[in-house]
């Protein structure tokens, strides 16, 4: 069966500093690999996705995310943090020919002016 | 293009009673996804429904059912509501096409559901 850790449940960046977002996972097959972020009080949005192909994935708003098949790995990072970057953000696998996603239990970004 | 639509938005109920949520998926989805996010938790997979049959089904006991309809639009009625069922409940919307998961999920805003 397939999981997913997220490392820290609460990160504090500075403005205009990285943001690294940690995220491993198991699976017995290759995954396809996603990143939410929720804002509060509304639903979840798709910042990118791994499926096949270039282990570099870019997403919207300046992330992007590297699948690292060796280190089972598939680590979040912005260069520049802006303020409007605070929410919690979720990785998220699946493995299964329908799509059932299989989530972390989140990291709760805070941004400081 | 409206997104994935949920109603209502918030609910609250007592211990014992029933609820009903509504989802209506965005434009030229066929399949219909169900989450649990409890507090300061992950979302949870419930249950899926593609061409009105409840496809693939988490772990969740019988008391969480579902339906989908000719429009595509989803239901998920929870019966004998218990306090543990607070949660935000979310739905997501994907087209279901032969790439073996990948397809993107768009997720509603979520139902907060709160249970006295």
């Amino acid at each position: 069966a397939q999981s997913v850790t997220q490392l820290g449940s609460h990160v504090s960046v500075s403005e205009g500093a990285l943001v690294l977002l940690r995220c491993n996972y198991s699976s017995s097959v290759p995954p396809y690999l996603f990143w939410y972020v929720q804002y509060p009080n509304q639903g979840l949005q798709l910042l990118l996705k791994y499926t096949t192909g270039a282990t570099l994935v870019k997403g919207i708003n300046g992330f992007e995310a590297e699948f690292k098949k060796s280190e089972t790995s598939f680590h979040l990072t912005k260069p520049s943090a802006h303020m409007s970057d605070a929410a919690e953000y979720f990785c998220a696998v699946t493995v299964d020919s329908w799509g059932k996603l299989q989530f972390g239990a989140g990291t709760q970004v805070v941004v400081t002016p | 293009d409206a997104g994935v639509t949920q109603s209502p938005t918030h609910l609250i109920k007592t211990r014992g009673q029933q609820v009903t949520l509504r989802c209506s998926p965005k434009s030229g989805h066929d399949t219909v996804s169900w989450y649990q996010q409890a507090l300061g938790q992950g979302p949870q997979f419930i249950f899926q429904y593609y061409e009105e049959e409840e496809r693939q089904r988490g772990n969740f006991p019988d008391r969480f059912s579902g339906h989908q309809f000719p429009n595509y639009s989803s239901e998920l009625n929870v019966n004998a509501l218990l306090l543990g069922d607070s949660a935000l409940y979310l739905c997501a919307s994907s087209l279901s096409r032969t790439s073996g998961g990948s397809d993107t999920q768009y997720f509603g805003p979520g139902t907060r559901l709160t249970v006295l």
